[in-house]
């Protein structure tokens, strides 16, 4: 089955340091999406990617959709201590799967902690 | 706007007890999930419901049994668990389940305990 790569699997940063996590597959994604997980709470998501080579930001987070389908990139620019939590890649099954969208296959997740 | 809503928030139950989880989705969605998340895991969907209809069942033991009486409410009903069940159970809710803008919005979920 489809399975997501996230890199890395956690991460000790300064404040104010850039971060940056990637999230590979050997299938091709049609949709990616990145989600934060903060402790004790469900997901949130942060960016969604519909078109390869799309680059797209939500504040100091900035997402690009690999030219290949099969990677995506997330980079957080002058990390701060609300950063912290699990960095969560998911991106739907293929039709050609004969699955629904709905179906995400969720990486396990990059934990990020930072040091203030 | 509370989004998605669950509870309770923790719940510790013996092998032997019959427990419900309980998620409200204030979105006006017409898809909502069930997921668990276990440690070192990916999130594993369980059952999802699109217009009060199953349309998904991953497999999952019958000791868990889903309920969705309307599209802004879902139920997880739970009876003779074990303790490799304990898990922070997820709900989420979609605007519909097939187009791939239906993003899934996720509650803070419950932190089950199984002794």
């Amino acid at each position: 089955g489809q399975q997501l790569n996230q890199s890395p699997q956690s991460m000790f940063i300064q404040e104010g340091e850039d971060v940056s996590m990637n999230c590979t597959s050997s299938s091709i994604f049609n949709t990616w999406l990145w989600y934060k997980q903060d402790p004790g709470e469900g997901p949130v998501l942060l960016i969604a990617l519909y078109k390869a080579g799309e680059l797209t930001s939500n504040g100091r987070l900035t997402a690009q959709f690999g030219i290949t389908r099969k990677d995506s990139f997330l980079n957080i620019s002058a990390s701060i201590p609300s950063d912290v939590g699990i960095y969560f890649c998911a991106g739907p099954r293929g039709f050609d799967s004969g699955a629904g969208s709905y179906q995400l296959t969720f990486g396990k997740g990059t934990k990020l902690s930072v040091i203030p | 706007e509370t989004g998605v809503t669950q509870t309770p928030r923790h719940l510790v139950m013996g092998m032997t007890n019959k427990k419900s989880l309980k998620c409200e989705q204030h979105l006006g969605h017409n898809a909502m999930y069930w997921y668990k998340q276990s440690a070192k895991k990916p999130l594993e969907l369980m059952f999802v419901y699109s217009l009060e209809e199953r349309v998904e069942n991953n497999s999952v033991p019958s000791r868990f049994s889903p309920e969705c009486p309307n599209s802004s409410h879902l139920f997880l009903h739970l009876h003779t668990l074990q303790p490799e069940d304990s898990a922070l159970y997820l709900c989420a809710s979609s605007r519909g389940v097939r187009g791939f803008t239906d993003t899934q919005y996720f509650g803070p979920g419950t932190r089950l305990t199984v002794l």
